[in-house]
């Protein structure tokens, strides 16, 4: 069975430019999420899908992040513009649902640099 | 504010068993206790959890005091691909299963 996949898996920009990654959930999986993680400190939520309805997006930085889920499968997360305290590892995860403390299967992660 | 206490790093030896403590002295009658471990360049990966009871699976054991207050995951025969960030986590158990709040973990370097 494959695993969540995204990509790119290492992506390198200059301030100000947009930049989106892409994230395939594993198949069945109805919640999908998206991590921040920030060198040498563990990751943090940035939203949550339950399908196509985000549930909880309270800390995506909604002035330059946005997301969607359209047919509730995969997931794009952008960034515009893109600062400098934005480079970090963006890891995306799935799990059947979230009711009942699914176990959530981790993607390799995004590496973003932005100069 | 941090739910959980860990040990920054930590070393062990190949082959010899490996037991990493958790402190969770506020930890509500309705949360579990999560492990997690990142391997460097990978995402983190489910290692298990646990309410009240001791836990054993493929992976590890999960020993949980009686006023679960503290927790220890012990990988019972440390190799050198156990080298990683080890999470402890306490998550809340209701419809939506709370979220998972990673702290910095404990590095842990298994040798030769």
């Amino acid at each position: 069975e494959a695993g969540v996949v995204q990509s790119p898996r290492y992506k390198i920009i200059e301030k100000k430019q947009p930049v989106a990654f892409w994230c395939n959930p594993i198949s069945g999986h109805n919640t999908l999420y998206w991590y921040l993680q920030n060198l040498g400190q563990g990751p943090e939520l940035l939203i949550r899908y339950e399908n196509e309805e985000a549930v909880d997006d309270s800390q995506l930085p909604k002035d330059r992040f946005s997301a969607e889920r359209l047919k509730g499968v995969d997931s794009t997360l952008k960034i515009q513009p893109a600062e400098l305290g934005d480079s970090a590892v963006y890891l995306c995860a799935s799990s059947p649902s979230s009711g009942g403390g699914e176990t959530q299967y981790f993607g390799p992660g995004t590496r973003l640099l932005v100069l | 504010d941090a739910k959980t206490t860990q040990p920054p790093s930590m070393d062990c030896a190949e082959g010899r068993a490996a037991n990493l403590p958790c402190n969770h002295s506020t930890i509500s009658g309705n949360e579990y206790v999560y492990w997690y471990r990142q391997i460097h360049s990978q995402g983190p990966q489910y290692i298990i959890h646990g309410l009240k009871n001791n836990e054993t699976n493929e992976m590890a054991s999960l020993i949980i005091t009686e006023d679960r207050k503290s927790s220890t995951l012990i990988l019972p025969h440390a190799t050198l691909r156990d080298t990683a960030v080890y999470y402890c986590i306490v998550r809340v158990a209701n419809d939506s299963w709370g979220k998972l709040q990673f702290g910095a973990g404990t590095q842990v370097v298994v040798t030769p």
